[in-house]
């Protein structure tokens, strides 16, 4: 079954440090791997894309990574603004079929 | 990239009643697709929206509830029909390339009482 599982659930930290969210899946075949972000109400933004031949992929302080063997995938974000406050979705593409995340619920607190 | 909008970007309906959702994108595109989220969950894809014929549907959602239309390359409309509270959702519209990158309306938040 394809699924895509994204950890932690949730998470809170300070304003200025650094995180990591996880991503694991199962989706096959694998097309690409995307990492959004979606505000409170809003629709969701794209942060990342890759392919199965790309390991890393940079925006500003968002660094996506990718482990096709080990089908895990990982947002890290960089010393963390307050703006960064939202949920991140990792979605998995396979052939037309898109499945989402659950996504990760980040508090970022002053 | 493509910009989307959306509208209304949110509403309280009476239940019973109905609520037709646009879409608008600034270029031609071939896939456009309506998502549903509802509180706290992940996004749930509710059909694809196909220019010249019916929209196609994913399991559970049916054409009497949500009847779509996409009447050119541009456009469409999702209509909520005969709405119960737990249609309350965040409805969302959404876009694809070729090369498989997603864009989406900023969304609809509906509730409905």
């Amino acid at each position: 079954k394809n699924q895509v599982e994204q950890s932690p659930q949730s998470l809170i930290i300070l304003e200025g440090k650094n995180c990591t969210l996880q991503c694991n899946y199962t989706v096959s075949p694998f097309s690409n791997l995307r990492w959004y972000k979606q505000d409170t109400g809003r629709g969701p933004v794209s942060l990342t894309i890759m392919t199965f031949s790309e390991n890393t992929k940079s925006n500003g302080r968002y660094t996506a990574t990718l482990d096709a063997d080990t089908k895990q995938s990982s947002l890290h974000i960089t010393a963390s603004q307050l703006s960064d406050s939202a949920s991140y979705i990792c979605v998995v593409s396979a052939w037309g079929k898109i499945i989402f995340g659950k996504g990760t619920r980040l508090h970022i607190l002053p | 990239s493509a910009v989307i909008s959306q509208k209304p970007s949110r509403d309280i309906c009476q239940r019973g009643t109905s609520l037709t959702i646009q879409c608008q994108v600034d270029s031609q595109v071939t896939m456009m697709f309506w998502y549903r989220q509802q509180p706290g969950q992940s996004l749930t894809l509710i059909a694809t929206a196909n220019q010249g014929s019916e929209a196609t549907y994913e399991s559970g959602f049916v054409i009497d509830k949500f009847p779509i239309s996409r009447p050119n390359l541009t456009f469409s409309t999702l209509t909520v029909s005969n709405m119960s509270p737990e249609d309350s959702s965040i409805y969302l519209c959404s876009v694809t390339w070729a090369f498989g990158e997603a864009f989406f309306g900023q969304g609809t938040r509906l509730t409905v009482v």
